[in-house]
């Protein structure tokens, strides 16, 4: 079992939509959790960061972190096509006081006009 | 000014032979990582450096060897290339402070394909 799980996708929804990406880790001494978006042929960029259980809310963009259900989230509100990438979601427990991030294979999501 | 750059950003080469990326970053950070993307967009450590010093190190055949002569630069020199080494090579930084995360910023990635 990996310690991250993504669903790869592919997701495609209409321009206006509500998308909703989602993760699951098995490491409890998680405590880091981000949302990096890849659009192709880049390298990742970070969106999004929260620390511990909550929500973060970022303009459209709002990221959940459940501790008690190992479960992360990544909501976009009024999805654009400019939206289209792989989104990535990574994980620390920065043991050892280093930052080795843990990532999940990558939703890929187109957004049509 | 590019934050995190990579050279070369294509690599085609045959198998079994030895190459060398290179990854500069002028943020002033003090921490570089060296990442591995497969086809299925699989990203995974595999080396980071911080203040040239190995901290770091995932199971990668020690036929992959980072180097870094300083803390803006970070080289990956692959020796004896197979076909599973074809994937997309991405260099990383960033500033390191115990006791929280920090951003790691990307660079445009390696496409290295072995033919």
């Amino acid at each position: 079992q990996k310690e991250v799980e993504q669903d790869p996708g592919p997701l495609s929804v209409p321009e206006g939509a509500i998308v909703s990406l989602n993760c699951t880790y098995s490491n409890s001494a998680f405590q880091y959790f981000m949302w990096y978006r890849q659009y192709s042929r880049k390298g990742p960029e970070l969106l999004m960061y929260t620390y511990s259980s909550g929500n973060k809310e970022d303009g459209r963009f709002t990221a959940q972190v459940d501790k008690s259900s190992k479960y992360i989230s990544l909501f976009i509100r009024d999805s654009q096509p400019s939206d289209s990438a792989t989104y990535l979601c990574a994980m620390s427990d920065f043991s050892g006081g280093y930052n080795k991030l843990i990532f999940g294979a990558g939703t890929r999501l187109a957004v049509h006009p | 000014d590019t934050a995190v750059s990579q050279t070369p950003k294509y690599l085609v080469t045959q198998m079994g032979n030895d190459k060398s990326i290179k990854c500069e970053q002028n943020l002033g950070h003090d921490t570089m990582y060296w990442y591995k993307q497969d086809s299925k967009k699989f990203l995974k450590i595999m080396f980071s450096y911080n203040n040239k010093e190995l901290i770091i190190n995932e199971t990668v055949p020690n036929r992959f060897s980072p180097k870094s002569p300083d803390k803006a630069h970070l080289n990956l020199h692959i020796n004896s290339l197979e076909l599973g080494d074809s994937a997309v090579y991405f260099c990383a930084s960033s500033q390191v402070n115990r006791g929280y995360q920090e951003t790691q910023y990307f660079g445009p990635g390696t496409r290295l394909l072995v033919l």
